[in-house]
Formats: structure tokens, C-alpha cells, sequence
């Protein structure tokens, strides 16, 4: 078992750029989270997918968005980076809304 | 809204001797659950322990257990026979569940470093 697996693991982007950060959850899991890192912080939901709806959403700008595929696996999209965007970005996978959450090693995102 | 505070940003440790983390948090919900969780240097996110708030029993997950005292909204880690391998930043967190508006997400704390010095 892959576990959960994120890709890229480091990306460079220039201020204004797009970014698409991708996940695919842990066999058997139908639910992904996103999060977002800064340095030395603790992570912060930006949003939760379920059978391919955005489920909850934490208070982030509508820059930043999603989706989910039938297989499950999922995409976070950024739009007009802003330096302030520069964090790791984890994705989480579960078998259901609330139960045990899996992370992967998350991308780390820098805009210069 | 949920939040959890983590009042030490820095611990350290002998090898082999037992350190306390300590986490506080606020919510109006009443059904949730609350973990810990370790991040490595490799940045991966890993489930250390987790309680359920109707449960009054404390967790233990062999060398790590809690102290969870829901009216006090407190839930301190403690670590026996510190290694090495558990160097870390430790993460409090919680999840509501039964509808709430926390329901399915994790709201982190500020996370405490822990170096186990040998």
C-alpha cells in the first residue's frame, strides 16, 4: 500500500503564476483534505472532498480551489500566487468524513 | 469556532526519561475527538494517539498516553522512555463529528518542538 501520495514534492513559482498541487489518497479512502502549512505554524484546513463535492471549506480565498476524480484522488489549484502562499501543502485521506486521517508528505510550495 | 493552544513552542529531553506535552482547547460542541500528532523532519504527519471526548478513559498507545480532562478542556501527551526516533514537532488537534460545524476537519495547534537529547 502507496499510502498517500502528493506531487510534486518541491515547486518554485513566480508571484501571479498558477500552481496545481496533486493527491492521491490511500487505497480504500474516498475522502481527501487539503492543508496548508506555513513555517514553524500548524497546518490549516483550506477544504474537504467527498464523493467529488467540496465538503467543508476553511477561510480561504476562492484563489484557491479544488476537485476531486472518480478514482478519488484530487487536485488544489492556486490561482495569482501571492508570496504570502509560500507553505507545505499537505494532503490528508480518510475511509470516511471523520475517521482516522492519513497524511502524505506534502508539497512544498515556494513563490518568489 | 474550535481552538487549541499549545503553550510550549520548545521541550528537551533525556533519553529514556518521560516528558509531558501539554494542550488546552475551546469549543461548544459536545461530540469530538482530539489527537496528537508527530511531524519528522521528513514532514510527514503522523498519528501518535486519539481520545474520544465521551470516553473516559485516558488512551495509551504503548510508550505514549494522554491526560484528558474534558472539563478542563485539557489533553496533555506524555511520553515514557523518550528515544531518539521521537524527536519531533507534536501537533494537538481536534476533530468534531455528529454534525458540528467542525465536523470532519482537524484544527491544529501551534505544535511544540521536542528534541530527545542522548
Amino acid at each position: 500500500d502507496a499510502g498517500v501520495t502528493q506531487s510534486p514534492t518541491h515547486l518554485i513559482k513566480t508571484r501571479g503564476q498558477q500552481v496545481t498541487l496533486r493527491c492521491s489518497p490511500k487505497s480504500g479512502h474516498d475522502t481527501v483534505s487539503w492543508y496548508q502549512q506555513a513555517l514553524g505554524q500548524g497546518p490549516q484546513f483550506i477544504f474537504q472532498y467527498y464523493e467529488e463535492e467540496e465538503r467543508q471549506r476553511g477561510n480561504f480565498p476562492d484563489r484557491f480551489s479544488g476537485h476531486q476524480f472518480p478514482n478519488y484522488s484530487s487536485e488544489l489549484n492556486v490561482n495569482a500566487l501571492l508570496l504570502g502562499d509560500s507553505a507545505l501543502y499537505l494532503c490528508a485521506s480518510s475511509p470516511a468524513l471523520i475517521e482516522e486521517a492519513f497524511f502524505g508528505q506534502g508539497t512544498r510550495l515556494t513563490v518568489v | 469556532a474550535q481552538t487549541v493552544t499549545q503553550s510550549q513552542p520548545e521541550m528537551s529531553v533525556q533519553e529514556a526519561e518521560t516528558v509531558t506535552l501539554s494542550c488546552t482547547y475551546d469549543t461548544s460542541e459536545s461530540n469530538y475527538y482530539l489527537f496528537w500528532y508527530k511531524q519528522p523532519p521528513s514532514r510527514q504527519m503522523i498519528l501518535v494517539i486519539r481520545q474520544e471526548a465521551y470516553k473516559q478513559q485516558n488512551a495509551t498507545e504503548n510508550r505514549f498516553s494522554v491526560n484528558f480532562q474534558k472539563a478542563a478542556k485539557s489533553f496533555s501527551l506524555k511520553i515514557s522512555d523518550s528515544q531518539l526516533g521521537d524527536t519531533a514537532m507534536y501537533f494537538c488537534a481536534f476533530q468534531g463529528y455528529a454534525g458540528g460545524t467542525s465536523y470532519g476537519k482537524l484544527t491544529f495547534g501551534q505544535g511544540t518542538i521536542l528534541t530527545v537529547h542522548p
